[in-house]
């Protein structure tokens, strides 16, 4: 089992430029959450997906879309990028809502 | 509001030694988390606490868990070098489906 797999593991953006980071779990989870792990900040969630076909705001969703694509992938979409955003960016999932969350290795977004 | 505040947020050990880490939380909770998380890596669970005074230990950490005072405390015995990291503790609110962590607490535990 890969268990929580995110990609791209690094990326460098323009201001106003927009990407999708991408997360996977092989574990048959039925929630998923994305956070944004900032210095002295501790992690604040975005956004989540409590079951497959739901998604709620967090946070901090502001300047965030996501998508639950299907039971496995959970990806979330930043449509104009700002220097704000700069941040290393968690996924994590779990059985339950009541339950452990797993954490995939994280991707580390920089925007110029 | 779901408010977490760890302390100390940054400790310095020297081998051998044994210390506390204090989590107060804010609400009324379901369950209690400690994650840490290694310089540059992803969170790994290490204890949940599900109900007044709980007690888990693992090798030199024990966490516990006193509701009524909305405390979690994690106890670090005899530190060695290898127990170096950021320790998280998130609590879960009653009635609430997420997670809120703490700020997190820096562990730096030398020769």
């Amino acid at each position: 089992n890969a268990g929580v797999t995110q990609t791209p593991k690094f990326q460098v953006l323009k201001t106003g430029q927009s990407m999708t980071l991408q997360c996977a779990q092989d574990m048959n989870h039925n929630s998923m959450y994305w956070y944004r792990q900032d210095p002295g900040m501790g992690l604040r969630l975005i956004y989540y997906s409590a079951s497959e076909g739901t998604t709620d705001k967090g946070e901090v969703p502001n300047g965030y879309n996501v998508s639950r694509l299907n039971k496995r992938e959970f990806s979330l979409r930043l449509e104009s990028a700002a220097p704000s955003q700069t941040s290393v960016y968690f996924c994590a999932s779990t059985s339950g809502t009541k339950d452990t969350q797993y954490f995939g290795p994280g991707t580390r977004l920089t925007v110029l | 509001e779901l408010k977490v505040e760890q302390n100390p947020l940054f400790l310095s050990m020297q081998e051998g030694k044994n210390y506390t880490i204090y989590c107060n939380y804010s609400t009324t909770s379901d369950r209690l988390y400690w994650y840490r998380q290694d310089p540059g890596k992803s969170l790994e669970s290490l204890f949940v606490l599900l109900s007044n005074g709980a007690v888990k230990q693992e090798g030199r950490l024990m966490a516990s868990l006193d509701t009524k005072a909305r405390l979690s405390t994690l106890h670090i015995t005899a530190a060695v070098h290898d127990l170096s990291a950021t320790y998280f503790c998130a609590f879960q609110g009653s009635g609430y489906s997420t997670l809120t962590f703490g700020k997190g607490t820096m562990l730096l535990v030398s020769p």
